[in-house]
């Protein structure tokens, strides 16, 4: 079974902390992604990643940095944590050559910045 | 401003009556479409998709449907079940299939 694993489900931070999501995958997908959630905003992207050690910025990379040492493992960086970054933040993953636009998601990590 | 809008945030509907669930886009690039589900307390998952060369896609109860003139696609679920209660996105991409845009979603409720 497919899976992907977000570290943390619910985090508090405070304003102008560093904060680290972590998201590991078990399928050996080549690509990766991290999206946030909000209301009446949908899922946009903040950043994909199509190998190890390639990144792309999505449509909100602002305040935000990724990391990608390892095909399994996609990390967002949060480098001073802001409240407007409270958010639910969704990490996914898909196959290069796999069905187009199938991602497979994490469960989500509920970020509070206060 | 949002490319992809889903203007109903929620729908009921009564068992085994259909559910029909609106998406409307403003790009006149997107060429490719896709549906989401997705369940409290779990990330979306895929549901179905649709080329802008097809007006319409079929799987089992979902069916999909697309007009490019109106910019406007839709998802049909028949008959509806309880188990089907979620909120769904809609999804588009203009040629680069690692970069779709999602509309807000809209949370169904199919009461039994």
């Amino acid at each position: 079974d497919v899976k992907v694993t977000q570290s943390s489900r619910y985090l508090v931070k405070r304003t102008g902390e560093k904060v680290f999501l972590e998201c590991v995958q078990d399928m050996d997908h080549e690509n990766m992604f991290w999206y946030r959630q909000d209301p009446g905003l949908g899922l946009r992207l903040i950043y994909f990643s199509y190998d190890v050690k390639m990144k792309e910025k999505g449509d909100i990379p602002e305040g935000y940095s990724v990391s990608r040492e390892k095909k399994e493992r996609f990390s967002l960086i949060l480098e001073s944590a802001s409240t407007n970054q409270t958010s639910m933040y969704l990490c996914a993953s898909s196959l290069r050559q796999g069905r187009v636009g199938e991602l497979f998601f994490g469960e989500g990590s509920r970020l509070t910045v206060l | 401003d949002q490319q992809v809008k889903q203007n109903s945030p929620s729908l009921s509907v009564q068992e085994g009556r259909i559910s029909i669930l609106n998406c409307d886009y403003t790009n006149s690039m997107f060429d490719y479409f896709l549906w989401y589900k997705k369940y409290p307390a779990e990330g979306p998952t895929f549901l179905i998709s649709i080329s802008s060369i097809k007006d319409k896609n079929e799987d089992g109860r979902f069916t999909v449907f697309l007009n490019k003139s109106a910019k406007h696609l839709s998802l049909h679920i028949v008959p509806s079940q309880p188990g089907d209660s979620a909120v769904y996105f809609c999804a588009a991409s203009a040629g680069n299939f690692n970069k779709f845009y999602f509309g807000s979603g809209t949370k169904l409720n199919v009461k039994p």
